[in-house]
């Protein structure tokens, strides 16, 4: 089972600025790596697909990039709505596995 | 507008069974592979099963293996997870998620208690 470890656990941050969120697969996945963003209370809303494709209606703040092992997500800056937690998600192989999450919250 | 809509969840004591439905709406179901995905209480993501559109393709996490069965019925356009032998640790938030990840269910919550 491939792990993902994201790190760090908690990014205290203020709005307005820059988070970057990593996650890093125990052997490579390619570029198949999502992003997700969750609030409590509700469904994961998926941000980034195969590394670094925005989805739908999400918006340009968000950036991911990363290949094979080591990947990055990035949120240029920050809007009040965006403190969540965001997980890291790899379709490479089965099972399916996602990453312990990155909570971002306001410092 | 898409809808994914779970239900069957509930309070069941360990060893029994559950059956968990998906209802969808507002898509061409039989387009679509499906997932189940799980979140304990606290704890993050974990995925638990997947299905191909014709059923023809079917995996499990090993953790769930000879305990869960997915199945779906594209003339009702449902998805289904039937949950036996249930575990203290099957405790969760279960969601229904179409592939491409886009779209998923509020979830329905399981528990396993005495």
């Amino acid at each position: 089972e491939i792990v993902l470890t994201q790190y760090p656990a908690t990014l205290s941050l203020s709005p307005g600025q820059r988070a970057t969120l990593s996650c890093r697969a125990s052997e490579s996945v390619g570029s198949s790596l999502a992003w997700f963003q969750q609030k409590p209370g509700q469904a994961p809303r998926l941000l980034i697909s195969d590394a670094s494709n925005r989805a739908t209606g999400i918006p340009a703040r968000f950036s991911g990039s990363g290949s094979g092992t080591d990947f990055t997500l990035t949120i240029s800056s920050l809007e009040p709505e965006d403190f969540a937690v965001y997980s890291c998600q790899q379709r490479n192989v089965w099972p399916l596995t996602f990453g312990g999450g990155t909570k971002v919250e306001i410092k | 507008e898409v809808r994914l809509v779970e239900s069957g969840g509930g309070l069941v004591q360990p060893g029994g069974s559950l059956r968990l439905s998906c209802a969808a709406s507002g898509f061409t179901f039989t387009g679509y592979s499906m997932n189940w995905v799980r979140q304990a209480p606290g704890k993050g993501l974990e995925w638990v099963s997947y299905i191909s559109p014709d059923s023809d393709a079917i995996q499990y996490r090993d953790s769930v293996k000879g305990r869960f069965t997915i199945s779906r019925d594209n003339a009702q356009r449902s998805l289904y997870l039937q949950m036996n032998s249930l575990r203290a640790e099957d405790t969760a938030v279960y969601y229904c998620v179409r592939d491409t990840w886009h779209y998923w269910g509020q979830g329905t919550l399981v528990t396993v208690s005495s």
